[in-house]
């Protein structure tokens, strides 16, 4: 089965804080997503990255920037975290080969709830 | 602009009793369509998927829907529902990389 581990279920930060936000999948996929998911908004697309070192932003990259150094891992950073950035994260991956919905899945970890005081 | 609209954010059916939740979308062309299911204090799964050829679409879990491209939706349906269906159900569209995903519909299940 494909997993995707998110490293921090549940993390409280404060104001101004770096916030690093970690996945890692272990099926071998190129494609690789940070969604913010908010009650009555949905999944929104903050970041992509379909390769090695590239990313692409998604509808809601301000405050945040990723680094993907390893095709296995994914890093969501929050240069300096504010309150209203508190949300449930949400990683995804899905294979290659054209990428995106079109190869079929995305594939979610379980989430990492970040509060902001 | 793409966008995915689920009219109803919540839902209470009774266990055994047949569920319906509507999406809507609004696309230059016709996406890719997406059903996904959140169990509470998990991540999203995959319910069921269209690409093109019929338009009802079978799922796992019991699930099917059917992609009306004239009303531009992709309403989910299950004929009896179970306890262990209460979640909340996500809608998604798109056509690359990115996916646009409704706000969500949470379905309650009493006994």
């Amino acid at each position: 089965d494909v997993k995707v581990t998110q490293s921090s279920r549940y993390l409280v930060k404060r104001t101004g804080e770096k916030v690093f936000l970690e996945c890692v999948q272990d099926m071998d996929h190129e494609n690789m997503f940070w969604y913010r998911q908010d009650p009555g908004l949905g999944l929104r697309l903050i970041y992509f990255s379909y390769d090695v070192k590239m990313k692409e932003k998604g509808d809601i990259p301000e405050g945040y920037s990723v680094s993907r150094e390893k095709k296995e891992r994914f890093s969501l950073i929050l240069e300096s975290a504010s309150t209203n950035q508190t949300s449930m994260y949400l990683c995804a991956s899905t294979p290659g080969g054209g990428g995106g919905p079109n190869t079929g899945e995305l594939f979610f970890g379980e989430g990492s709830r970040l509060t902001v005081l | 602009a793409q966008s995915v609209t689920q009219p109803d954010i919540h839902i209470t059916v009774s266990e055994g009793a047949s569920l319906e939740l509507r999406c809507n979308y609004s696309y230059g062309a016709t996406p890719y369509l997406f059903w996904y299911v959140q169990s509470p204090g998990q991540g999203l799964q995959l319910l069921l998927k269209y690409f093109s050829g019929d338009t009802l679409v079978q799922g796992i879990k019991g699930f099917e829907a059917e992609f009306k491209r004239s009303q531009s939706s992709f309403n989910l349906r299950k004929p009896s529902v179970h306890w262990s269906d209460a979640a909340e159900y996500f809608c998604a569209v798109g056509l690359d990389y990115k996916l646009s995903f409704g706000a969500g519909t949470t379905v309650t299940v009493r006994a």
